[in-house]
């Protein structure tokens, strides 16, 4: 089973500020990893598919990077609405993993 | 618009079984490969099984195989999660989702909660 790990597992931050949270795979997936935002009391929403590609109605300020076991979520110019816990997912290989979670608040 | 609407999470007593099923609209159900993933309450995300547009492929997270069965009816756009032999640690939201990679939409999510 390849594990994701996430750091930091919380954050606290001010608008405007930038968010960079990574998830690690425990062996090499490709670019198939893809990161969920999931608001209390909601369901995960798609926000990059493929560790790079942007979802269509996702705003800009999201961005995803990296490749192989290294993987980087971004957030430019955190807004209030996105307080949230963030998930990472691997589909490369059965079982598909998550990341354990990243709870981004707003201070 | 995409929805899927879970139904059919309740309370059961150890060693129970419940039926979970998804309502799918907005797409077409036929083509698209189909998930189940669950939620204990405060926790992370876990794969709970997937299956294949046509039902040829199913695959099961080892915590619930041989106990579980997903299935789907194209003709009635519905996705199905049997649950037998269900104990404390299957507790959770269970939520629908659509897509092989990624996971790209999901329902609100059915709680199940399994106690004595």
């Amino acid at each position: 089973e390849i594990v994701l790990t996430q750091s930091p597992d919380f954050q606290s931050v001010t608008p405007k500020e930038k968010v960079t949270i990574t998830c690690r795979a425990s062996q090499s997936i490709g670019s198939s990893l893809h990161w969920y935002q999931q608001k209390p009391d909601q369901s995960p929403k798609l926000l990059i598919k493929y560790a790079s590609q942007s979802i269509s109605g996702v705003p800009s300020r999201f961005s995803g990077s990296g490749s192989g076991t290294d993987f980087t979520l971004t957030i430019n110019s955190l807004e209030a609405e996105d307080a949230a816990t963030y998930y990472c997912h691997q589909s490369s290989s059965l079982p598909q993993t998550f990341g354990q979670g990243t709870k981004v608040e707003i201070k | 618009e995409v929805q899927l609407v879970e139904s059919g999470g309740g309370l059961v007593k150890p060693g129970g079984s419940l039926r979970l099923s998804c309502a799918a609209s907005g797409f077409t159900f036929s083509s698209y490969s189909m998930n189940w993933v669950r939620q204990a309450p405060g926790k992370g995300l876990e794969w709970v099984s997937s299956i294949s547009s046509s039902s040829s492929y199913i695959y099961y997270a080892d915590s619930v195989k041989g106990r579980f069965t997903i299935s789907r009816d194209n003709a009635k756009n519905s996705l199905y999660l049997q649950m037998n032999s269900l104990r404390a640690e299957d507790t959770a939201v269970y939520y629908c989702a659509r897509g092989e990679q990624p996971l790209d939409y999901w329902g609100q999510g059915t709680l199940v909660t399994v106690s004595s």
